[in-house]
């Protein structure tokens, strides 16, 4: 198993640019999760899916969209980047309800990506 | 307004004694907790984790405290390791988030020396 993989590993973009990431996992999970990472701040919640087809705003949403059409996998977009959105991006998933220990399901976390706007 | 705080963003210790981390929360809803470790250029690992219902949760070399009166919980790790040099985050949940929502403190980076 690969667990939760993401792409690209590095990436560096020009303001007004835009991009998708890509999370994947082999898990079969049902929630999945996108963070953000900055100095001093830790892993703030972008946006999350809880099942194929849903998603939903976490805690820093905005410049960001998201789209889970296959429950493998999980996108993150940046429309218009801005220096703003320089950060290590984090995809994460869990097993959702289905599983055992209802909502207090441990996240698997991807290795990250590594954004810079100019 | 971050609700799980981690005040030490570095801690040094020496090969073979025990490292202490320290996590405080404000939200008294938070009621699942969890530890995470991450390696340089990796993403974070499940390390520990520790339910209200109970004040201590052990497993081999590492020991979760919760003090739920003073909105605490600590992590000990004994004995110290090379290997145990990362960063470690705290994450806080509760049972009325379906959705397995954590907040995660800004992490302590642990140096391990010999």
């Amino acid at each position: 198993n690969a667990g939760v993989t993401q792409t690209p590993k590095f990436r560096v973009l020009k303001t007004g640019q835009s991009m998708t990431l890509l999370c994947a996992q082999d898990m079969n999970h049902e929630y999945m999760y996108w963070y953000r990472q900055d100095p001093g701040m830790g892993l703030r919640l972008i946006h999350y899916s809880v099942g194929e087809g849903t998603t939903a705003k976490g805690e820093v949403p905005d410049g960001y969209n998201v789209s889970r059409l296959k429950k493998q996998n999980f996108l993150l977009g940046l429309e218009s980047a801005a220096p703003s959105q320089t950060s290590v991006y984090f995809c994460a998933s869990a097993r959702g309800t289905s599983g055992r220990g209802g909502p207090y399901n441990e996240q698997f976390f991807g290795p990250g990506t590594r954004l810079t706007v100019l | 307004d971050q609700q799980v705080k981690q005040n030490s963003p570095s801690l040094s210790v020496q090969e073979g004694r025990i490292s202490i981390l320290n996590c405080d929360y404000t939200n008294s809803m938070f009621d699942y907790f969890l530890w995470y470790k991450k390696y340089p250029a990796e993403g974070p690992t499940f390390l520990i984790s520790i339910s209200s219902i109970k004040d201590k949760n052990e497993d081999g070399r590492f020991t979760v405290f919760l003090n739920k009166s003073a909105k605490h919980l600590s992590l000990h790790i004994v004995p110290s390791q090379p290997g145990d040099s990362a960063v470690y985050f705290c994450a806080a949940s509760h049972s009325t988030d379906s959705w397995g929502k954590f907040q995660f403190g800004a992490g302590t980076q642990v140096v391990v020396t010999p």
